[in-house]
């Protein structure tokens, strides 16, 4: 299958920092990407759709101006996390749509740990 | 708005069982998806199931869809230990993926 990759696989940062994750697509094109946020023992939640060149749509409580989402190519999207807080501490997944077989394709996750 | 819900959120099974996880969505949608994830690990495609009436099976587990009804199952078989993970259907909706709450299955020897 398609492969999607994230960096860094883990962060500690300290509170009030920004903190940047990157998606890529290594082998297909994608078109939309997803962010989701999973806290432990709990599901993913969806945080945004990018689509290439365009802005994010972000979900219902999710705050646009703590998770700055960019989506320039069709093969990277990166999530920052602006002054982060403790409470960001979270593992966060991406996944990228084909743009030709339209399937999801899910990244290997980061862990973000605010310190 | 898309609700996925999944039953049991927690099972405890012997090895050599059999079980069946449940996964009931509230609207129409044309794909719907298995998802094994591991302690600390990111989520691995099991099965997609496209149409009414599609089972899948790899391995101990079978999955199948009745689209008329909103239900998929995941079927194991046989359990044994290496099954133990938790797993997630997902329903795609309006263009994106809504999550179940996630079935944590421990097999036990």
């Amino acid at each position: 299958g398609a492969v999607v990759s994230q960096h860094p696989s883990w962060v500690i940062c300290k509170s009030g920092t920004s903190v940047k994750i990157e998606c890529r697509s290594l082998d297909f094109q994608a078109t939309t990407m997803f962010w989701y946020r999973q806290f432990p023992k709990q599901s993913l939640m969806l945080m945004a759709t990018s689509n290439e060149g365009s802005k994010a749509t972000y979900e219902q409580g999710v705050e646009k101006d703590k998770f700055l989402i960019n989506h320039a190519s069709l093969t990277l999207s990166t999530l920052t996390v602006t002054s982060a807080h403790p409470e960001d501490s979270s593992f966060y997944i991406c996944s990228g749509r084909d743009r030709d077989s339209y399937e999801q394709y899910f990244g290997p996750g980061t862990r973000l740990t605010v310190t | 708005e898309l609700k996925v819900e999944q039953n049991p959120l927690f099972l405890s099974m012997q090895e050599g069982k059999n079980y069946t996880i449940y996964c009931n969505y509230s609207t129409t949608s044309d794909r719907l998806y298995w998802y094994r994830q591991d302690p600390g690990k990111s989520l691995e495609s099991l099965f997609v199931l496209l149409s009414n009436g599609a089972v899948k099976q790899e391995g101990r587990l079978m999955a199948s869809l009745d689209t008329k009804a909103r239900l998929s199952t995941l079927h194991i078989t046989a359990a044994v230990h290496d099954l133990s993970a938790t797993y997630f259907c997902a329903v795609i909706g309006a263009g994106k993926s809504t999550f179940g709450d996630g079935t944590t299955l421990t097999v036990k020897p």
